[in-house]
């Protein structure tokens, strides 16, 4: 189990560049999390999925963002159309979700995005 | 709408002595409390959780208090270490569901 991947750790972009994002989970979660951190802010939810399923998606997560994770396994967020607001550490989590109902999230390590 | 807060962005204490990172939320439905410790270009690692239906979880250095009437958790180690330096997130949120995060607080372990 190498835990959460994420890649690419960093992005670097101009603006109105689309940029797409990857996330491994560990491979027995079946509970997929995208959250965004900026600068002196913890992670701000973005969407979540169990298994393939979109359960949640927050009003941060304008029209310019899109999630998928089909069949259930890895996970893409992409962005199109950056501006520089965009710009934040992306965070990708995993957890599973079973009869108890508690979940604890395991977190990749980022990916940075930096629109120019 | 900010459901969590940490009200400190920053502590220091010596190393041996007890740190002590406090948390507030508004909600009184969250049923389920975690902290987390995040180093720099790091993402957040899990420390400790808490379930509504108890008050206090313990675990090595690391205990966890939850005071529902005041929608408080505190996160207490004893005795702190250089190591434990970092940023502290504490999340809450319904057992199941998406958790919100607190802003963190930055904890410098004095050697």
């Amino acid at each position: 189990d190498t835990g959460v991947s994420q890649n690419p750790r960093h992005k670097i972009t101009k603006r109105g560049q689309n940029v797409t994002f990857r996330c491994d989970p560990i491979s027995e979660h079946n509970r997929l999390y995208w959250y965004r951190q900026t600068l002196g802010q913890g992670p701000e939810f973005l969407t979540y999925f169990q298994n393939e399923a979109q359960l949640e998606k927050s009003r941060l997560l304008s029209d310019r963002f899109s999630a998928e994770r089909p069949k259930g396994s890895f996970s893409t967020l992409e962005i199109q159309r950056t501006e520089q607001g965009d710009s934040a550490m992306y965070l990708c989590a995993s957890s599973f979700s079973g009869a108890s109902g508690a979940n604890v999230l395991t977190f990749g390590a980022g990916s940075r995005l930096t629109v120019l | 709408d900010q459901q969590v807060k940490q009200n400190s962005p920053s502590l220091s204490v010596q190393e041996g002595r007890i740190s002590i990172l406090n948390c507030d939320y508004t909600n009184s439905m969250f049923d389920y409390f975690l902290w987390y410790k995040k180093y720099p270009a790091e993402g957040p690692t899990f420390l400790i959780s808490i379930s509504s239906i108890k008050d206090k979880n313990e675990d090595g250095r690391f205990t966890v208090f939850l005071n529902k009437s005041a929608k408080h958790l505190s996160l207490h180690i004893v005795p702190s270490q250089p190591g434990d330096s970092a940023v502290y997130f504490c999340a809450a949120g319904y057992t199941g569901n998406q958790f919100y995060f607190g802003t963190g607080t930055s904890l410098t372990v004095i050697p």
